[in-house]
């Protein structure tokens, strides 16, 4: 069965540190990695990686695929308290287009 | 333009009951999907519909049913309510159906079961 597991389940930083969350999947035919920031209650898009775009980057967010140790990490420069929420992986190569979510990493930065 | 709505906001029912939440999509997406969130935990894939067809359905008891109509939009139904079904419940939309589609949620029916 796929399956997508994140670590650490939770972080506490302070503004200014850099933050890495990883994302580890077990997937058959793999094909996307998809990354969410959830605030309060919807989830917002962030990045999408496959074999083609295995390395994204927008402002202080940038994200990296490694499809032969099946991990994905998530970097954050220069925290802000804004960037406290919880951020979810997400596999993305059903055929049906359905999303299969790691438990998410909690991120909360301290002023 | 809108983004994807979910109707209600919050729901409080009691056990036995029965439950429909409702989801318009973003405008020209075709596909639609429905995730339960319970606390703590990842969202976890409920039913995918594209073009009014159901596309795909995850491991839930068939208490869990939904449909979409010719305008895109969408219903998710619970019957039998129990306390363990208590949780929020998102809608996502999508242009098409299959991998590497970018979903986009909405803000969520927070349902309570009493």
């Amino acid at each position: 069965e796929d399956k997508v597991v994140q670590s650490p389940l939770s972080l506490v930083v302070h503004e200014g540190d850099t933050v890495t969350l990883n994302c580890s999947y077990e997937v058959t035919n793999f094909r996307s990695l998809l990354w969410y920031k959830q605030e309060k209650k919807a989830p917002t898009f962030l990045f999408m990686l496959t074999s083609s775009g295995i390395e994204k980057k927008s402002g202080r967010l940038s994200s990296i695929l490694d499809k032969k140790e099946l991990f994905s990490i998530l970097n954050i420069t220069a925290t802000q308290t804004g960037d406290s929420a919880v951020y979810l992986c997400a596999d993305g190569s059903s055929n049906t287009g359905k999303l299969i979510f790691g438990q998410g990493t909690t991120l909360q930065v301290k002023p | 333009d809108a983004g994807v709505t979910q109707s209600p906001t919050h729901l409080i029912k009691t056990r036995g009951q029965h439950v429909t939440l409702r989801c318009s999509p973003i405008s020209g997406h075709k596909s639609v999907s429905w995730y339960q969130q319970v606390l703590g935990q990842g969202p976890q894939f409920i039913f995918q519909y594209y073009e009014k067809e159901e596309r795909g359905r995850g491991n839930f008891p068939d208490r869990f049913s939904a449909r979409q109509f010719p305008n895109y939009s969408s219903e998710l139904n619970v019957n039998a309510l129990l306390l363990g079904d208590s949780a929020l419940y998102l809608c996502a939309s999508s242009l098409l159906s299959g991998p590497n589609e970018k979903l986009f949620f909405g803000s969520g029916t927070q349902l309570s079961v009493l």
